[in-house]
């Protein structure tokens, strides 16, 4: 069985500071992975995609991808509270298929 | 405008009625996927299509249909046979080059 783990938190920061939210996911030979944004009520929007090892830098979104430990991180510089939304991880398989995660909240205070 | 589109936005269903929801895209994607979100699960792969004229269950098909007889359009019929319909559904389309998968606004159904 194909897993993409996420903590749901809520992950709480205070307004300027970095969200850090983490992914891990059971496929070894997965080559791509997905970051969604997902408001309350909402379809999942399309954030960062990251297809090799290191960081990807998006204005104020960086994705972080470690292959060999199977993990995948976004951070959020700067976070706003209009960034409080459910982040989705999501991993595509070898048959061309997302595996998402459960999702992790984010609530960014003034 | 170029994008996805579901309709009807929510949806209200007697037990035992077919319903079919309705997924346009215009953006000359190839692969189609329909997906359900429950509250507090991440979202589940229903069928998908690759091509016109071809589609794939996915993780929980039982109780569900679609056709794919043109490139923009992907409905999904949620049958009687569904024991549990109410739910968010929610229509992607692939971009051909990237693999990037992009949602529709989604349906919300609603079984009374």
């Amino acid at each position: 069985q194909k897993e993409v783990e996420q903590n749901s938190g809520p992950l709480s920061v205070p307004e300027g500071a970095i969200a850090s939210l983490n992914c891990t996911y059971s496929d070894r030979g997965s080559q791509s992975f997905f970051w969604y944004r997902q408001y309350s009520g909402k379809s999942p929007e399309l954030i960062m995609s990251i297809y090799s090892n290191g960081d990807k830098e998006d204005g104020r979104f960086t994705a972080q991808l470690n292959k060999a430990s199977q993990y995948v991180s976004l951070l959020i510089r700067d976070s706003q509270p209009s960034d409080s939304a459910t982040y989705l991880c999501a991993v595509r398989d070898n048959t061309d298929k997302l595996i998402f995660g459960t999702g992790t909240r984010l609530q960014v205070f003034p | 405008d170029g994008g996805i589109t579901q309709s009807p936005k929510y949806l209200f269903r007697k037990e035992g009625q077919n319903v079919t929801l309705s997924c346009e895209q215009n953006l000359n994607h190839d692969a189609m996927y329909w997906y359900r979100q429950d509250p507090g699960q991440g979202l589940r792969l229903i069928y998908y299509s690759q091509i016109v004229n071809d589609f794939q269950k996915g993780d929980i098909a039982e109780g569900y249909s679609v056709s794919r007889e043109k490139k923009e359009s992907f409905p999904l019929t949620v049958t009687s046979a569904q024991k549990n319909p109410t739910a968010f559904y929610l229509c992607a389309s692939r971009t051909n080059a990237y693999n990037e998968q992009f949602f529709g606004p989604g349906t919300r159904l609603t079984v009374l």
